[in-house]
């Protein structure tokens, strides 16, 4: 049971590149999600999906595409890297569905990525 | 826009002591309420959670809650080296049929021997 894994672990770009990253859990977990966190900020959501086949906008969503592939997975994809995205891509996972009041959000180990 | 608050510290307390760690948010119908710790340069972990007015203990950890005050906080008694740690505070928002984690800026824990 490896939980949240997430690929890659480091990535470095040069600005107006794209590149996907993957998450993956085995909790049969309804519920998914992509933050970034940034040097002395909490996590900012930037996308989620509450079930399979859908997907929401966060807190910051500009920028990025997400794709909920079915009920594991879950990606996002920067188009066209700039600098303002360097940071740090955690996912997570929780059994909650729609309308739930007590999700408890499971992590991924990040991936560090740097724009430049 | 719903917030959550903390002190981004550093708080330093020497090690056998109480640390106290605090959180306000801004909307009166948030229901949950969570601490995660985060060690430097790993992922944030569930630490504790509380739904109701009061106080939850588990082990050293005391989690408090005072919603007419929408204010959380997080004891830890007994502080370790190994407590040193960021500490994120995270309140539920509902909005219609979904719901969304927000984070506090998180507040660095130094425990020194």
């Amino acid at each position: 049971n490896a939980g949240v894994t997430q690929t890659p672990k480091f990535q470095v770009l040069k600005t107006g590149q794209s590149m996907t990253l993957q998450c993956a859990q085995d909790m049969n977990h309804n519920s998914m999600y992509w933050y970034r966190q940034d040097p002395g900020m909490g996590l900012r959501l930037i996308y989620y999906s509450a079930s399979e086949g859908t997907t929401d906008k966060g807190e910051v969503p500009n920028g990025y595409n997400v794709s909920r592939l079915n009920k594991r997975e879950f990606s996002l994809r920067l188009e066209s890297a700039a600098p303002s995205q360097t940071s740090v891509y955690f996912c997570a996972s929780s059994e909650a569905g729609w309308g739930d009041t007590s999700p408890t959000q499971y992590f991924g180990p990040g991936t560090r990525l740097t724009v430049l | 826009q719903k917030e959550v608050e903390q002190n981004s510290g550093p708080l330093s307390v020497p090690e056998g002591a109480i640390a106290s760690l605090n959180c306000t948010y801004s909307d009166r119908g948030s229901q949950s309420f969570f601490w995660y710790r985060q060690y430097s340069g790993k992922s944030p972990e569930l630490i504790m959670s509380i739904y109701s007015n009061g106080d939850k203990e588990d082990g050293r950890f005391t989690a408090q809650l005072n919603k007419a005050s929408q204010y959380v906080s997080l004891l830890i008694r007994d502080s370790q080296p190994s407590d040193s740690a960021t500490y994120l505070c995270a309140v539920y928002y509902v909005s219609g049929n979904t719901g969304k984690l927000i984070f506090g800026q998180g507040t660095t824990l130094q425990v020194k021997p």
